[in-house]
């Protein structure tokens, strides 16, 4: 079965980059489907950032495109996100997720990243 | 862009029904699958609904998924209610490469 582990310094000081990765087991990135980031901030909602497929083809979320990179390396299986300038704001747990074609499916387990000097 | 609007919070007891309804504030609610994603504490969101009414498998036929195009909006419906259908739920839909999510709604079921 597929599964998504997110991993990451779980602590970034306010206007550097946040970096992340999402390992995948159990499915070939390469095989198809888009993969995406989505974040939790604490006691909120849930906000897509962005998705990607295996040939490099990208979507962002309007509001963070000019801070965000998402990438993926089919040789290691992973997806990367990056995020530059982060503020509080970007406090959040940050998930990984395969697009099923309209669903998020599945989720990987998140991991917490605090903005914090 | 467009929002997808949720009831903050909703409350029914073990064995009623309860609906949660996700607007779309522009364009039309039919011209993208809506998704609902149920989100328990401390756990990632998992799929409950998706193309607004086909449950994956291993989800209880309890759960069902509508629109209704003349209030531009979608339905999750939850029929005899348990206790751990508590949880947080997520309406989710896309338009012109934008994936958005609704603001959710914690479904307490007392």
């Amino acid at each position: 079965q597929v599964q998504l582990q997110e991993s990451g310094p779980g602590l970034v000081k306010p206007s550097e980059t946040l970096s992340l990765t999402c390992s995948v087991s159990g499915y070939s990135i390469s095989s198809g489907h888009y993969w995406g980031w989505i974040r939790q901030p604490p006691g909120k909602g849930l906000e897509w950032i962005a998705n990607i497929y295996h040939s490099g083809s990208t979507y962002y979320n309007p509001s963070l495109r000019s801070r965000v990179t998402i990438s993926v390396d089919t040789s290691k299986n992973q997806l990367s996100l990056k995020l530059t300038s982060v503020t509080a704001a970007d406090t959040a747990v940050y998930y990984c997720a395969r697009l099923m074609v309209r669903q998020f499916d599945p989720w990987g387990q998140g991991t917490l990243v605090t903005v914090s000097s | 862009n467009f929002m997808l609007t949720q009831p903050h919070s909703v409350s029914e007891s073990p064995g009623k029904t309860v609906t949660i309804s996700c607007t779309r504030s522009s364009g039309s609610i039919a011209s993208n699958y809506v998704q609902w994603y149920q989100q328990r504490p401390g756990s990632s969101p998992t799929t409950v609904i998706y193309e607004y009414d086909q449950r994956p498998s291993g989800v209880p036929d309890r759960f069902s998924g509508s629109i209704d195009s003349s209030s531009n909006s979608a339905s999750l419906t939850i029929f005899g209610l348990k206790t751990e259908d508590e949880a947080d739920y997520y309406c989710q839909s896309y338009d012109n490469s934008n994936w958005v999510f609704g603001g959710g709604t914690k479904l307490t079921v007392l």
